[in-house]
Parts: structure tokens; sequence; C-alpha cells
């Protein structure tokens, strides 16, 4: 199996609704990332988990909490959002953080178009 | 932080034609990745490349990592209208307990048929 899987696809939400994305991957990665992408640009990294254990946050709004329940699952909760918060959020996994050597590059979920009203 | 210079920003070519884009960095790498993202979709990873010098093909691509760890390309040959989207290089460096990965801004390509 080499699928990162997120649900849902879409999600609109209005500012006060309080939401959760969820990504799950069976690669058997040590690593996870939240990604947010806006339209025609790269992804920009939000969090990154290694072990389970939060490793990265890049100064991202408390409006967005990520949640690691085991090595497979990553949630991102959402509340309070902003319109300027619709984006693409995409997860990703890699076998590690921070080893040395090949094959840790990241794979990719689909990802979840999320609007904010 | 670092930077990616990919090149071309966008590219209208016809059906049959070949594709190159390519990415420089003022800092080295240990691996180069190319991705391609379809509209509403994640980006797939197409080709990995982790020593210097290194071609690896995948079909109808290509792409080099390259001699100075500072630049890949990557070629489309006799390219077809399915790929059209968006190609992002990625450089990354890992290890001694730090990981960072820079994407390119990316190369929009359009197929003409």
């Amino acid at each position: 199996d080499t699928e990162v899987t997120q649900t849902p696809k879409h999600l609109v939400m209005g500012m006060t609704n309080k939401k959760s994305l969820k990504c799950e991957q069976h690669m058997g990665h040590r690593a996870m990332y939240w990604y947010k992408q806006k339209a025609k640009k790269p992804p920009e990294l939000m969090f990154v988990y290694s072990y389970e254990k939060l490793s990265i946050n890049e100064s991202v709004p408390s409006r967005f909490s990520p949640e690691c329940p085991n090595s497979s699952l990553l949630n991102l909760h959402l509340h309070a959002l902003q319109p300027e918060d619709s984006a693409l959020y995409l997860c990703a996994s890699s076998q590690s953080y921070g080893l040395a050597g090949n094959y840790n590059e990241q794979f990719f979920g689909p990802g979840t178009r999320l609007t904010v009203l | 932080g670092q930077q990616l210079n990919q090149s071309p920003q966008s590219m209208f070519i016809q059906e049959g034609e070949d594709v190159s884009m390519n990415c420089t960095s003022s800092s080295i790498f240990n691996t180069w990745l190319w991705y391609k993202q379809e509209p509403g979709e994640g980006p797939v990873l197409l080709i990995a490349l982790y020593k210097a010098g290194e071609l690896t093909s995948n079909g109808r691509l290509t792409a080099q990592f390259g001699i100075t760890r500072k630049d890949s390309f990557l070629n489309i040959s006799a390219s077809i209208p399915s790929d059209v989207g968006i190609y992002f290089c990625a450089g990354l460096r890992s290890g001694a307990g730090s990981y960072q990965l820079t994407f390119g801004k990316g190369t929009k390509l359009s197929v003409i048929p």
C-alpha cells in the first residue's frame, strides 16, 4: 500500500464551525505532514509529526490544531477559521524525519478542498 | 530560507513535442524530487533522484540530478494531452536530525492537441 488517503475531499464551513480533516497512511512511515496550498502556488508546510510527536509548527495560528492519535493517522482540527484560510490542505508522509539516507521522499494525499464562508 | 528557481513558469506546446524544465538552487540537496499536480489533486511523485549525476527514467519522463547537486532537470518526450498539469521540483536535505523539503514555484504545462 503506497497511498495516503484524506477525508473529506471537499469541506465548506462557516467561521463559527468546528470541523476536522483526517489523513491516513499504511506505509509504516513515521513522519507525517500538513501543508496548505493556495491556487497556483507550491505547498506551504504547516506541521510536522515525527514518531507521533509534533516536531515542527511553522507559526500556524491556533485556530488550526493538529493531532496524531497513532503512527498511521493524522488529524487537523479547525475552529473559528477565516475566509482567507480557504485552500487545498494536503497531508503527506515519509519514512522518517531527520535521518540520513535515501528513500525519504514525501508522498502526498489527494487533499481536502476547504472553503470558509 | 532556501530558494529554488524553477523555469519556465509555464509552457504551451503541441501534442507530440518534447518538453524540458529545470530547477536551480544556490544550496546543495541530497535528493531531488519531481512531482506532478493536476487541478484539485495532491502532488504525485514522478521521479526521485538520490545521487549527483544520476539519470533516471519513468516511461516518457527522464530526470537528472546535477553533478554540482544544485540543479535538476525533467524532460518529457512525445507529450500527450494527459501530461497537462503543474510540475514541481523539490530539493530535499535530510540527516543529522534535520529535514527540509523546498519546492520550486512550479511549471504549468499546457498541451495543445
